[in-house]
């Protein structure tokens, strides 16, 4: 199974702030990684898919890049509403796994 | 407004059954590959099996947590999918979320639309 590993799980920032989350993944994923935003009693959200393909929708804050094992979700400007957790998930191999997550929170 | 919508979830001791549903709301789930996802209290996200399209044959996949207890199927006449759950244990518990998949330009099909997910409660 391929395990993806989040850094940081947890990182406490102000609205403004530039933030970036990275995903490594245990062996090479090619660019099939996606970022989901989730919400608290909420269902997760698309953001990214392909590594770098931004969801129809999601503000231009968002970006992703990486590829093979090592990816990163950055947000230019964080804004109230971003807070929440983090995913990244890679569909290169079955069973598709997901990251452990990333907490933003408001410092 | 294209929606998925779960249902069927409930308190069943461990060793029984449930049978889970998925509903489509304008669209169709033999076009579309579509996922069932779990989240236990607290924790993060689980992928747990998906089954693809009518023109793949309605094949499946699943985690190695779930396999041989757990089955997709899909009902075209009903538009519903189901996540027939067998053998159920304490560490069963969690939100099951069924979500549609969308094919991207690399081949690879994402997790596009999401349910609000049905709570299943494994306990004696």
């Amino acid at each position: 199974d391929i395990h993806l590993t989040q850094s940081p799980s947890f990182l406490s920032a102000s609205v403004g702030d530039r933030v970036t989350i990275a995903c490594r993944a245990s062996q090479g994923v090619s660019s099939y990684l996606a970022w989901f935003q989730q919400k608290p009693g909420k269902a997760p959200k698309l953001l990214i898919y392909d590594a770098s393909t931004m969801e129809g929708g999601v503000p231009s804050r968002f970006s992703g890049s990486g590829s093979g094992t090592e990816f990163t979700l950055t947000i230019s400007s964080l804004q109230p509403e971003d807070f929440a957790t983090y995913y990244c998930q890679q569909l290169n191999s079955y069973p598709l796994t997901f990251g452990g997550g990333t907490k933003v929170e408001i410092k | 407004e294209v929606q998925v919508v779960e249902s069927g979830g409930g308190l069943v001791q461990p060793g029984g059954s449930l049978r889970l549903s998925c509903a489509a709301s304008r669209f169709t789930f033999s076009d579309y590959y579509v996922d069932w996802v779990r989240q236990a209290p607290g924790e993060g996200l689980e992928w747990v099996g998906r089954i693809r399209d009518r023109a793949h044959s309605y094949t499946t996949e699943y985690a190695a947590s779930v396999k041989g207890r757990f089955t997709v199927s899909s009902d075209d006449s009903r538009s519903s999918l189901y996540l027939h759950m067998n053998s159920l244990k304490p560490e069963d518990t969690a939100l099951y979320y069924c979500v549609r998949n969308f094919r991207g330009a690399s081949g690879r099909y994402y997790m596009d639309v999401w349910g609000k997910g049905t709570t299943v409660t494994v306990s004696s």
